[in-house]
C-alpha cells in the first residue's frame, strides 16, 4: 500500500540550530514533492516544490533534498527562529489518483529561544 | 488581494441535517480541491474538479457532494449519510502542477456535529 512518513513526534531544537525533518514514502513514483507549513486553526501555507530530477532546492533559509532512490526527502530550517514553530506537512503527487496531492501527518516543530 | 475564501468558520450541525460548505477563489486557478483533516493528522481528499462542470472522487468521497458549476466557486455538501463528519475542512485551488506552483488554501472551515 502507499504511504507517506513524517515523524509524528514533535521536534524541539534551540533557536540558532538547524532543523531536519525527514520525509518518506513508499509504493509512490512522485513526479514533484512539496513542502508546507501549517499553523494551528489555519490552512497549509506552500513552501517549496522540488520535481524528481533535482536533488536539492533552496529558498532564503529553507533547504529541501529529493532522493528518489532512497524514496526521502528532508526539509531543512537553518539558523531556526521561534517563529519557525509549526507543523510541517510533505505532500506527494499520487499517480494513481489522477496527480493529486496526498499528504503526510506533518511532522511538528517548536523551535526553543 | 487574490486568495481563497472559505465561510462560515466554524459551522455546527445536527444529526441528520445536511450542511453546505463555501469555497470561492478569484486566483483563476482552473483545479480546486476539498481536503478533510482530523485532530493530529494529515489531510484526505474529498473531491477535486480540474475544470468547470467536471469534477472526480477522492480518497473519501462517500456522505460528501460537490458541484463546480463556475470556475469561482467549488462548494461542498455534508450529507446526512455522513457518519462522522466533525473534522477541519480545507478548500484549495491550483493553476497546474506543471507549472511548479504549490496548492493555495482557504483558512479553513471547523464543523461540529452537535
Amino acid at each position: 500500500s502507499q504511504k507517506i512518513e513524517q515523524n509524528s513526534e514533535a521536534l524541539n531544537i534551540q533557536e540558532g540550530k538547524t532543523a531536519t525533518l525527514t520525509c518518506n514514502y513508499t509504493n509512490y513514483s512522485p513526479a514533484y514533492l512539496q513542502w508546507y507549513r501549517q499553523d494551528p486553526g489555519r490552512g497549509p501555507v506552500f513552501l517549496l516544490l522540488i520535481r524528481e530530477n533535482e536533488k536539492e532546492k533552496r529558498k532564503e533559509r529553507l533547504k529541501v533534498t529529493f532522493d528518489t532512490t532512497l524514496k526521502q526527502s528532508l526539509f531543512h530550517i537553518t539558523a531556526s527562529q521561534p517563529a519557525d514553530s509549526a507543523t510541517y506537512l510533505c505532500a506527494l503527487e499520487n499517480n494513481n489518483a489522477g496527480n493529486m496531492l496526498t499528504f503526510g501527518g506533518g511532522t511538528r516543530l517548536m523551535v526553543k529561544p | 488581494d487574490g486568495g481563497i475564501t472559505q465561510s462560515p468558520k466554524y459551522l455546527f450541525r445536527k444529526e441528520g441535517q445536511n450542511v453546505t460548505l463555501s469555497c470561492e477563489q478569484n486566483l483563476n486557478h482552473d483545479a480546486m480541491y476539498w481536503y478533510r483533516q482530523d485532530p493530529g493528522q494529515g489531510l484526505r481528499l474529498i473531491y477535486y474538479s480540474q475544470i468547470v462542470n467536471d469534477f472526480q472522487k477522492g480518497d473519501i468521497a462517500e456522505g460528501y457532494s460537490v458541484s463546480r458549476e463556475k470556475k469561482e466557486s467549488f462548494p461542498l455538501t455534508v450529507t446526512s449519510a455522513q457518519k462522522n463528519p466533525t473534522a477541519f475542512y480545507l478548500c484549495a485551488s491550483s493553476m497546474g502542477r506543471d507549472l511548479g506552483y504549490g496548492y493555495t488554501f482557504g483558512s479553513g472551515t471547523r464543523l461540529t456535529v452537535v
